[in-house]
């Protein structure tokens, strides 16, 4: 199946920093989509990305769908204590009605 | 508010036991999926459903089934609990508008023994 690689798989940052993360694939998506996940909870999005070179901000946060459609990154300015979590990039290679397709996640630990 | 709910959030069972984790969203969603996650191996696909009396298989679906009988429920059943199943279970929607955009519930937590 379908595979995407994202890295790093942790991060150990200060408050403060900025923070960068990425996926890749060898294959072509369709729709790039972040999502966050808190310990116990179930995966909450942040950015959904439609259209290859789209670029796209919520706050803080800012997601690119790579122009060739393999690729998307996420960027995080500023860190704050609330931004620790997983990180997960899902991509989506047909219809809208597909299942997803999820990187290994981002482990995004803040020392104060 | 609309939302999606899962129950039970944590299940122990035993090897052999068939088992039933229930998913219901009040989104009104004609799509609802159905995914395990690991360490090590993030959320893979186990079954999905594009409306009433539709279902499909997705990456990981030996030993699982799910049956849609209205809108608002799909149920995965676990046939035959195996240890391999040991997991988190993670049920979610989305609408059919074609924007890809699913909705995740809060999981559950299956311990086979």
């Amino acid at each position: 199946g379908q595979q995407l690689n994202q890295s790093p798989q942790s991060m150990f940052i200060q408050e403060g920093e900025d923070v960068s993360m990425n996926c890749t694939s060898s294959s072509i998506f369709n729709t790039w989509l972040w999502y966050k996940q808190d310990p116990g909870e179930g995966p909450v999005l942040l950015i959904a990305l439609y259209k290859a070179g789209e670029l796209t901000s919520n706050g803080r946060l800012t997601a690119q769908f790579g122009i060739t459609r393999k690729d998307s990154f996420l960027n995080i300015s500023a860190s704050i204590p609330s931004d620790v979590g997983i990180y997960f990039c899902a991509g989506q290679s047909g219809g809208g009605a597909d299942g997803l397709t999820f990187g290994k996640g981002t482990h995004l630990i803040i020392q104060p | 508010d609309a939302e999606i709910t899962q129950s039970p959030r944590h299940k122990i069972t035993e090897t052999g036991r068939q088992v039933t984790l229930a998913c219901h969203q009040t989104w009104n969603h004609n799509n609802m999926f159905w995914y395990r996650q690991d360490l090590g191996h993030g959320l893979r696909l186990i079954h999905y459903s594009y409306g009433v009396q539709d279902t499909n298989k997705g990456e990981v679906s030996d030993g699982y089934s799910v049956s849609r009988s209205n809108t608002e429920d799909l149920p995965l059943t676990l046939e035959s609990a195996a240890s391999s199943q040991t997991s988190v279970y993670f049920c979610a929607s989305s609408t059919n508008t074609g924007t890809g955009t699913q909705y995740f519930g809060p999981g559950t937590r299956l311990t086979v023994l």
